[in-house]
């Protein structure tokens, strides 16, 4: 089945500065990466997905990229805010046409933005 | 619209005894996927449901079962519970199609002693 490995366990960051968190599938039939965000004590929350025909996402301070050739994605955070931080998940699927499938995630990244 | 909802919240169980988790998906959602979160872990997939039928089970031993109903909601049962089955369960729920957005529930915090 599908492996996804998550790096770093635990970033600091400075505020302002900017955040990367990489992940690696072992799938190469997988062609959807979500990317959650659990802040302490709640539940994850989809911040960002791509999809395998991609190459790179953008929304606001966040992105995300995806090499298919290497199987790896990553999240790029900019311009870190402390309400960023929280633990952070990547995952990937496997979906063929027309049906769900089943979320492998990563181990998470722990992001603290210090003042 | 509601979100995934996931009763109890908090549950604690003696060893030994066995624990039920109950799950509703977001209206239309007919996948529901069951992960345990460990304190300082990542999320460990268990379960996954969809359209009544079990898909895909993760690496947990035969006292973790569950089912889905009529009405897509889903049950987690685990039995002969162990100290280390200790963690915050928590539920997701998607649409079908491919490639779609799993929604998570606030998830129940058990607690064997």
């Amino acid at each position: 089945g599908e492996n996804v490995e998550q790096h770093p366990s635990t970033l600091s960051v400075q505020e302002g500065d900017s955040a990367v968190i990489k992940c690696t599938y072992s799938d190469s039939a997988s062609n959807y990466f979500p990317w959650y965000k659990q802040e302490l004590g709640k539940r994850p929350q989809l911040i960002i997905d791509i999809r395998s025909n991609v190459g790179e996402k953008k929304d606001q301070r966040i992105a995300v990229t995806l090499n298919k050739t290497a199987k790896h994605f990553s999240l790029h955070i900019t311009e870190t805010q402390p309400e960023d931080s929280a633990v952070y998940f990547c995952a990937a699927s496997l979906t063929p046409t027309g049906t769900a499938s089943k979320l492998t995630f990563g181990t998470g990244t722990r992001l603290q933005v210090t003042l | 619209e509601a979100g995934v909802t996931q009763s109890p919240t908090h549950l604690i169980k003696t060893r030994g005894q066995q624990a039920t988790l109950r799950c509703s998906p977001i209206s239309g959602h007919t996948s529901v996927y069951w992960y345990q979160q460990a304190l300082g872990l990542g999320l460990q997939f268990l379960l996954w449901y969809d359209e009544g039928e079990e898909r895909n089970r993760g690496n947990f031993p035969p006292r973790f079962s569950g089912r889905q109903f009529p009405n897509y909601s889903s049950e987690l049962n685990v039995n002969a519970l162990e100290l280390e089955d200790s963690a915050l369960y928590l539920c997701a729920s998607s649409w079908p199609g491919a490639g779609t957005e799993a929604f998570f529930g606030q998830g129940t915090r058990l607690t064997v002693v």
